[in-house]
């Protein structure tokens, strides 16, 4: 059974770092991709990037590749996402979500519980 | 950038009634490997998104048959055949075609 399980909720102040973590299990985790979603409050989905754990390749969005790194530890099949110089706008839920890789896997097929992250002074 | 377009953003239905959501993309959604990545999400509230339909019109396991995808090229449909009250929610295209990946607005389903 595939599970995906994010690290607990953040409070962070302007200007500070977060990093949020996904714990894969049930599956063999270099077989397929991870994205990363957000959800800030009332709002929609917003993609953040994505991950290769076989080959450590990634990938980021356009709102986001100058302050987002994405990592893997293989050895613990754990994903990671890092989100610097936070402002109050990043306030939102965090979510990780397995993907495809070439064709093997479907998008979104599993995700996260989400991770609250709360930008706060 | 792919960008797409959900038609209504929010849809009042009447329960045992028939509901179609639109999604328009701004590029052909046709992968080079042949397969088109166009996938329909569920939100209810307070939960994590839920894959419904994928690659326009394969139902995920365990979705129930009510719920049908289709179109081609730029133009997708959700349908749900008869509206039961657990479907209230937020419902989201959202294309893996192409780097990066996106997702539509929303629409909300209102009983």
């Amino acid at each position: 059974q595939v599970h995906l399980v994010q690290s607990g909720a953040e409070v962070k102040k302007p200007g500070a770092s977060v990093k949020v973590s996904c714990k894969a299990s049930g599956y063999t985790f270099n077989m397929y991709g991870l994205s990363w979603v957000r959800q800030a409050p009332g709002q929609g989905l917003e993609w953040m990037g994505w991950i290769n754990p076989y080959n450590g390749y990634t990938t980021y969005g356009p709102n986001f590749h100058a302050r987002v790194t994405l990592s893997t530890d293989t050895f613990t099949s754990t994903a990671y996402m890092e989100l610097r110089s936070l402002g109050f706008d990043d306030t939102a839920v965090y979510y990780c979500a397995r993907d495809r890789i070439d064709q093997i896997g479907i998008d979104g097929e599993h995700w996260g519980q989400g991770t609250l992250v709360t930008v706060a002074s | 950038d792919i960008v797409l377009t959900q038609t209504p953003l929010s849809s009042p239905v009447t329960l045992g009634q028939p509901a179609s959501i639109s999604c328009r993309s701004s590029q052909s959604l046709v992968h080079s490997d042949g397969n088109t990545y166009l996938s329909w999400l569920q939100q209810r509230p307070g939960q994590p998104p839920r894959l419904l339909i994928y690659k326009i019109s394969n139902r995920f396991s365990g979705v129930p048959d009510r719920f049908s995808g289709g179109g081609a090229g730029t133009d997708f449909t959700l349908k749900i055949s008869r509206v039961e009250t657990e479907d209230v929610g937020v419902y989201y295209c959202m294309q893996a075609t192409q780097f990066p990946h996106s997702f539509g607005q929303g629409t909300k389903l209102e009983i």
